[in-house]
């Protein structure tokens, strides 16, 4: 059975930069699209942005100055940076295996269980 | 962006009964990719519907999707105690891609 795991520091400094590693178990996944997911506290589930196994890489306007996704297709791994954080990137992040049938649109097959990672000095 | 907005917030019902959820979106949602998601606490979100009505791999046939335009539902046939769980629909027709607020299924 295929899983998505999300590792990484479950405490961040505000300004500081939240970096996270997704790996999978099992075997491989079956999408193509890397994908990041959050949600803050009280709030909805929020796409980040995907990296397609090729390298090409989207990201959510509201994020996409500070964020960053790459993708190691030998390890099966994919990592998010989050550059200059504050209290509102506090949030359960997910990975996820996005699939596409709509051009270069997803919708996620898989997901990791989440991690909360909280921004605070 | 398009916005989606799930009712009711918290759906309870009892085992057997019959569970419609919607979700609609602030404009027409291109090509009718529309997805829903359950999630229970603890555990990875889980696919269930892609594409409105086509049911991921391993999904029981008691989850059915439909709709079109900006009105879409997802429809749990007879209610089973594994089902409780908070449910998502999410559009990926257009960028960004958008999730709804997310219905609570309870069961009595």
């Amino acid at each position: 059975q295929v899983q998505l795991q999300e590792s990484g520091p479950r405490l961040v400094k505000p300004s500081e930069t939240l970096s996270l590693t997704c790996g999978v178990s099992g075997s491989s996944i079956t999408g193509n699209y890397w994908s990041w997911i959050r949600q803050s506290p009280g709030k909805g589930l929020v796409w980040i942005g995907y990296i397609y196994y090729s390298g090409n890489t989207k990201y959510n306007p509201s994020l996409k100055s500070r964020v960053s996704i790459s993708v190691d297709n030998d390890k099966m791994q994919s990592s998010l940076r989050l550059t200059s954080v504050t209290a509102a990137d506090t949030a359960v992040y997910y990975c996820a295996s996005g699939t596409s049938t709509s051009g270069s649109y997803v919708y996620f097959d898989l997901w990791g269980q989440g991690t909360l990672v909280t921004v605070s000095s | 962006e398009v916005v989606l907005t799930q009712s009711p917030g918290t759906l309870s019902l009892s085992a057997g009964e019959r569970a419609t959820l919607s979700c609609r979106a602030s404009q027409t949602v291109r090509g009718r990719f529309l997805a829903w998601y359950q999630r229970k606490p603890g555990q990875a979100p889980r696919l269930l519907i892609y594409g409105t009505s086509s049911r991921a791999t391993g999904i029981p046939d008691r989850f059915s999707g439909s709709g079109s335009g900006t009105d879409f539902s997802l429809t749990i046939s007879r209610l089973e105690p594994e089902d409780s769980a908070v449910y998502y629909c999410q559009q990926y027709g257009s960028s960004p891609e958008t999730f709804g607020q997310g219905t609570k299924v309870e069961i009595k």
